[in-house]
């Protein structure tokens, strides 16, 4: 199971922020969250991860919530290159290093 | 780097016949991990690899699919004899399995088979 919900899809405009919310309400105390996403037709990439404080990078910004049952991938400045399926994944500690995807959140943006 | 590198991109054959699908990992990566993508299941992982060797296949839907890796950058998913229901996305990926960047899964740009 893949252990997240996200919604099925979102619209942003160009250079506008963009709040893509995941639930991950069953996520234990040392598993990690993680953010991968497709752009069409390639392989998904990684985003951003985090275990709990709010993480930056060059990408996005990940905000945890206190109880870490919920999370908010952040895009400050959409552009069209953003359009992609974004997947919010919960890996658990055990690192095996498995990935297990779910639907995830397929995110349009309007110039 | 050129990153994960998979081959071919793109195959179509007869069902019934052999597929062999290859990925070449980043140098260094020692876990290695074949996925699935279709309309229907979205995204699967098959098979893993840590150090060469297989760690969980769980995923491989059949005895008609295997995976080999016979060094650290090879790896080859053969699927026979292969049937329509096969037709997919494979893609492949790796990561280095220890150190800061040991969460973070590099992929292919992924091999589009059609069995007709």
């Amino acid at each position: 199971d893949a252990k997240t919900t996200q919604p099925n899809s979102m619209e942003s405009n160009e250079e506008e922020p963009v709040h893509l919310p995941c639930n991950h309400s069953t996520i234990s105390g040392t598993d990690y969250i993680h953010w991968y996403r497709q752009l069409p037709s390639q392989g998904p990439e990684y985003v951003i991860h985090g275990l709990t404080s709010n993480v930056n990078n060059r990408m996005a910004s990940l905000a945890i919530a206190e109880d870490r049952k919920s999370s908010t991938l952040i895009l400050h400045r959409a552009t069209l290159r953003d359009a992609a399926v974004y997947y919010c994944i919960h890996m658990e500690s055990s690192n095996t290093g498995k990935l297990i995807f779910g639907q995830g959140t397929t995110l349009q943006v309007k110039p | 780097d050129a990153g994960v590198i998979q081959s071919p991109r793109h195959e179509v054959t007869e069902m019934g016949q052999e597929v062999t699908l290859r990925c070449k990992p980043i140098s260094g990566h020692n876990s290695l991990f074949w996925y699935r993508q279709t309309m229907m299941r979205g995204l699967e992982l098959l098979i893993y690899f840590n150090n060469n060797v297989p760690i969980d296949d769980s995923g491989m839907p059949e005895d008609r699919f295997s995976a080999k890796m016979p060094n650290a950058s090879f790896s080859t998913l053969k699927i026979q004899p292969s049937e329509p229901r096969d037709s997919a996305v494979y893609f492949c990926a790796s990561r280095r399995n220890r150190g800061l960047a040991k969460n973070i899964q590099y992929f292919g740009a992924g091999t589009r088979l059609s069995v007709l």
